[in-house]
């Protein structure tokens, strides 16, 4: 059974701070990795996708991946308040039909 | 990135009726859809995987009569809830493989059914 583990926080950062998210997966043939987006009461939105070891940088956004450790974190910068909502760590190792393995999700909340 | 639309966006309906949700690819092709469901406060639980032209392969305890899938073209799928009942009442996600081959999955805005 492939998992993907997360804190389910709440994870209280306060504005401008930098806020870390954490993920680990058990699938050690995992390939494709994303974080998505949950405001409550909306669907999920996808903010990154990594594929290789290091890190992946899109604006305030920074992922990072250790396959060794089995290991995937997101990493924001200048927190701002806008950025409160659930944050879902997705796993794939299969082909293009197969569905991703979600994690439940880290609440992150930005305090002003 | 891709877009994925769902149509309706929020449904209400009686108690043994039967409720169609409509996923769209606007801009790519999708040979496969997923749907999922999400309770209140709960995690997205993955229903069913639609492939196009064939039978979808549903989760383990999902109820394929209850819950009817058909992807009839490369870029619309559709969910059946037949014969709604309260407990069904959630809201509704589809998600498409975006065909880049890396795999990533676009969701849809979601269908909220609520069921009186």
């Amino acid at each position: 059974q492939k998992e993907v583990e997360q804190n389910s926080g709440p994870l209280s950062v306060p504005e401008g701070a930098i806020a870390s998210l954490n993920c680990t997966y058990s699938d050690r043939v995992s390939q494709s990795f994303f974080w998505y987006r949950q405001y409550s009461g909306k669907s999920p939105e996808l903010i990154m996708s990594i594929y290789s070891n290091g890190d992946k940088e899109d604006g305030r956004f920074t992922a990072q991946l250790n396959k060794a450790s089995q290991y995937v974190s997101l990493l924001i910068r200048d927190s701002q308040p806008s950025d409160s909502a659930t944050y879902l760590c997705a796993v794939n190792g299969g082909s293009g039909n197969t569905p991703l393995v979600f994690g439940k999700g880290t609440r992150l909340s930005v305090i002003a | 990135g891709a877009v994925v639309s769902q149509h309706p966006s929020r449904v209400i309906c009686k108690s043994g009726t039967s409720v169609k949700i409509e996923c769209r690819s606007l801009d790519f092709q999708a040979t496969t859809m997923f749907w999922y469901r999400q309770f209140p406060k709960q995690s997205l639980m993955l229903m069913a995987t639609s492939n196009e032209g064939s039978k979808a392969t549903y989760e383990q305890g999902v109820e394929k009569d209850k819950f009817l899938i058909n992807h009839a073209s490369l870029t619309l799928s559709t969910l059946t809830v037949t014969s709604a009942h309260p407990e069904d009442s959630s809201f509704y996600i589809c998600s498409a493989n975006g065909g880049n081959g890396y795999n990533e999955q676009f969701f849809g805005p979601g269908t909220r059914l609520t069921v009186l």
